[in-house]
């Protein structure tokens, strides 16, 4: 029972640095989201997919871009990391919406230096 | 656009006394609620949630909360607490239809219990 997987657990980049963060699902969800957590802000939504081939914006889209690359794959893409980057990534799913439970991955640790 | 406010960012109690955890939203429509809790060095996992009908809703581990349109609250309750309930819960709201997908989190209360 996979559930929702991201990988990497923890990666250390250098300002400036390229990465793409990975999730996948194995539950046939429609819905997908990126959340970054940072110390008293809780859960902040980057980006999230409706549904295959489509992604929209959520509350701090800046600095990143994302890729539905089909049902199962949502991935998020720092083109030049900084800093303020510096936080713990959550990818979710969801079966059709937010009226439907998300699931979430166990998170990737990004720190920028 | 949707908003919510957990007030307290770290309650302490002692094992075995009950716990409210407060929660209030914003929203010029009507809403979905939800509490997710998040064990140490874990993803979220979701608590309960309020969708529509009766407005008190529980969870299988005691936990319960209740909607109040109102007051636009959504208060966490357990009347009594484990070690095992130590843990940070957030808060959690969507717009209220179906095909809603943006899921909105409080910034989250630590919950830590004492002996």
């Amino acid at each position: 029972n996979a559930g929702v997987t991201q990988t990497p657990k923890f990666q250390v980049l250098k300002t400036g640095q390229s990465m793409t963060l990975q999730c996948a699902q194995d539950m046939n969800h429609n819905s997908m989201y990126w959340y970054r957590q940072d110390p008293g802000m809780g859960l902040r939504l980057i980006y999230y997919s409706a549904s295959e081939g489509t992604t929209d914006k959520g509350e701090v889209p800046n600095g990143y871009n994302v890729s539905r690359l089909n049902k199962r794959e949502f991935s998020l893409r720092l083109e030049s990391a900084a800093p303020s980057q510096t936080s713990v990534y959550f990818c979710a799913s969801s079966r059709e919406g937010a009226a439907t439970e998300a699931f979430f991955g166990q998170g990737t640790r990004l720190t920028v230096v | 656009a949707q908003s919510v406010t957990q007030l307290d960012s770290q309650v302490p109690v002692f094992e075995e006394a009950p716990v409210e955890l407060r929660c209030n939203y914003s929203s010029s429509v009507s809403v979905y609620l939800f509490w997710y809790v998040q064990y140490p060095n874990q993803g979220l996992q979701l608590l309960l949630k309020y969708l529509s009908g009766s407005t008190l809703v529980e969870s299988i581990n005691g936990f319960e909360a209740e909607f109040n349109k109102s007051q636009t609250s959504f208060h966490l309750r357990k009347p009594s607490v484990h070690i095992s309930d130590t843990a940070e819960y957030f808060c959690a709201v969507s717009p209220g239809y179906s095909s809603a997908s943006k899921i909105i989190f409080g910034s989250g209360t630590r919950l830590s219990i004492r002996p």
